[in-house]
């Protein structure tokens, strides 16, 4: 079975502390995966691909096949981080398989 | 991103309704997306389309209809069969199945 989960509904952090949003998988072949990110009052949105293997807004994420993870992290917080974190699994249909999501609040 | 619009933004529903939602792209993409956020389940697929005329279910499509009479139109029907249909709805598109997907701003869907 396909499947992504995000263990931690709600993550608090204060600024300046490093950020780690964890995503596991579950998937037979070789995954696609992504993170989408929704701010307050925005769309969701990409924020990054593993292919693409590139740092947005200082977020970064490694694909480890041998823990089906893909885990985002970000060495320090700012306050603009907060918001709410989907990850994602293109599998082999094509359609996308998503977490449940992680709220991520910043504080000052 | 931008070329993808939902409307309404609200839409309030009466028992035994079909309610229509409104989904359109102006990016020339050929796929478009149906998806049901809930609170505490993320997104999850109700119906797809990877060209005109043509639409596959999802993984939530009981109680729901769609059609993609245009390439840059594709409306969702909540119908009555739907029991549960209070949630929030986003629409996406991309240029093939295999690129990224663009979402739309959602309609939150309320049952009266």
């Amino acid at each position: 079975a396909q499947r992504v989960t995000q263990p931690e509904k709600l993550l608090s952090v204060f600024k300046g502390a490093p950020v780690e949003l964890k995503c596991n998988y579950s998937y037979s072949g070789s995954p696609e995966l992504f993170w989408y990110v929704q701010y307050s009052r925005q769309r969701l949105q990409l924020l990054l691909r593993h292919i693409s293997r590139e740092s947005i807004k200082g977020f970064t994420a490694d694909l480890n096949k041998g823990e089906t993870s893909f885990h985002l992290k970000k060495p320090f917080a700012q306050e603009e981080d907060s918001a709410m974190y989907y990850c994602a699994l293109k599998g082999s249909s094509y359609k996308l398989i998503f977490g449940s999501g992680t709220r991520l609040l910043v504080r000052p | 991103d931008g070329g993808i619009t939902q409307s309404p933004k609200y839409l309030f529903r009466k028992e035994g309704q079909n309610v229509t939602l409104s989904c359109e792209q102006n990016l020339n993409h050929d796929a478009m997306y149906w998806y049901r956020q809930d609170p505490g389940q993320g997104l999850r697929l109700i119906y797809y389309s990877q060209i005109v005329n043509d639409f596959q279910k999802g993984d939530i499509a009981e109680g729901y209809s769609v059609s993609r009479e245009k390439k840059e139109s594709f409306p969702l029907t909540v119908t009555s069969a739907q029991k549960n249909p209070t949630a929030f709805y986003l629409c996406a598109s991309s240029m093939g199945q295999q690129e990224t997907q663009y979402f739309g701003p959602g309609t939150r869907l309320l049952v009266l």
